[in-house]
């Protein structure tokens, strides 16, 4: 069983369009996160949902609308697609708890590459 | 300048080589990340420090608090090691995570 998944795999799209990738993990961690890995293969937080709240919020466009669920789940919506916004976007989760390093170890999924024509 | 470090940038070595990848970082932490990237892109979380030295199979990976560095190393590499190695760090008192910008190891048989 895949522990973090998303979806799509593949994501070619038009500029201005709106579109949505799904995330969803079964370890029953509390805590999900959103990457993006630009073409250099720099990884960036983007943002980071604990218990369904939002506890980071990186500087991205209001564009980027993350929703999540319930815990096991964290989409991320974008509107208005830029060229720019094309890139890999990993989503990942922890047991997330600061007071407990043994938790914190993040998992990923297989990312998202998103192609914006 | 980036708040974390890595080096070298690019490394290709031949099979069987012990190889060593750097992280310096400049921010207080509360732990420290290697993650390995293949090449088609899947991410694996290979160790999680905050003292000391971890250890699996041929991967050993150490932290110095004090210094700011921690190092990567791979005994009798194979060309399946062949990937990015990236260092993240977690900052101390929240979950934020800064990723270096990883080093591309290649090994050739």
């Amino acid at each position: 069983d895949t522990a973090v998944s998303q979806t799509p795999k593949y994501l070619v799209t038009q500029m201005g369009n709106d579109k949505s990738i799904k995330c969803e993990q079964n370890l029953g961690h509390d805590t999900m996160y959103w990457y993006k890995q630009d073409s250099k293969k720099f990884l960036k937080i983007m943002f980071s949902y604990n218990n369904k709240e939002l506890i980071i919020n990186e500087t991205v466009p209001n564009r980027f609308s993350p929703k999540s669920p319930d815990k096991a789940h964290l989409n991320l919506h974008i509107n208005s697609l830029e060229l720019g916004d094309s890139a890999v976007y990993f989503c990942a989760s922890s047991q997330g708890s600061v007071t407990s390093l043994a938790k914190n170890i993040q998992y990923f999924g297989a990312g998202t590459r998103l192609s914006v024509l | 300048k980036n708040e974390v470090e890595q080096s070298p940038q690019n490394l290709t070595a031949q099979e069987g080589e012990f190889i060593t990848i750097n992280c310096s970082y400049s921010v207080g932490i509360s732990a420290l990340h290697w993650l390995q990237q293949h090449p088609g892109g899947g991410i694996v979380s290979l160790f999680m420090l905050s003292s000391g030295k971890k250890k699996h199979g041929r991967l050993i990976a150490t932290i110095n608090i004090q210094e700011k560095h921690s190092s990567l190393h791979i005994t009798a590499s194979h060309p399946r090691d062949s990937a990015v190695y990236i260092c993240a760090v977690k900052h101390f008192g929240n979950e934020k995570l800064t990723f270096g910008t990883g080093t591309r190891l290649t090994i050739i048989p």
